[in-house]
């Protein structure tokens, strides 16, 4: 079974920075493309970038391009999210997203909330 | 980057009926569409891929249909767990887009 486990709710001050995480089990994580889908409070869905594991080339959302860093871990099946400098604007529900091919996203973590406030 | 219109925003429907929802692209994506559902608290889920395809332990009373620009999201006889937010995704053209979204509650 796929599973896309993330890590928990984090609050910081601007300015800070972060990395959240996402953990894979249940396919071969070298095979599929994955990455991050940001949800701002009460709005729609925006797909930030993804990372294919086996030789780490990544894609990112133009808008997205050097505002967040994606990484992975192929000892700990694991994707990483990170900001330098967080913002107010940063704050949001982060899904780890598991895409199918060049296509759609058919597996999703669980969420974890950002909350950037003074 | 290609834009989906989801109409309408909101859909209110009793438990029984028939629920249609719509995704209109601004451009031709053949059928590289999904829809998917969330509910309060939850990631969204994968319902719909290739426009019509049910994904897997989806209900069969979910249908998707459409090509090209216009597509549609049926659900034929609304359940209590099916009062949700529904999102179209478009995959045909890089950066992939969602739409954002329609709420179908009682």
């Amino acid at each position: 079974e796929v599973e896309l486990v993330q890590s928990g709710a984090e609050v910081k001050k601007p300015g800070e920075s972060l990395r959240i995480s996402c953990q894979a089990s249940g396919y071969v994580f070298t095979s599929y493309w994955i990455g991050w889908v940001r949800q701002m409070p009460g709005n729609g869905l925006e797909w930030m970038g993804v990372i294919f594991p086996r030789d780490s080339d990544i894609e990112y959302r133009p808008s997205f391009q050097g505002q967040v860093t994606i990484s992975a871990d192929t000892s700990t099946d694991t994707i990483y999210l990170q900001w330098s400098s967080l913002k107010a604007s940063d704050t949001a529900i982060y899904y780890c997203v598991r895409r199918f091919g060049s296509s759609w996203f058919d597996f999703w973590g669980q969420g974890t909330l950002v909350t950037v406030s003074p | 980057e290609i834009v989906l219109t989801q109409s309408p925003a909101t859909l209110s429907v009793s438990p029984g009926e028939r629920a249609t929802l719509s995704c209109r692209a601004s451009q031709g994506i053949h059928t590289n569409l999904a829809w998917y559902q969330q509910k309060p608290g939850q990631a969204p889920r994968l319902l719909i891929s290739g426009a019509s395809t049910r994904a897997t332990d989806i209900p069969a009373r979910f249908s998707g249909g459409g090509f090209g620009t216009d597509f549609t999201l049926t659900i034929s006889s609304l359940q209590s767990e099916d009062f949700a937010l529904y999102y179209c995704l478009q995959y045909s053209l890089w950066p992939q887009t969602f739409g954002l979204g329609t709420k179908v509650e009682i």
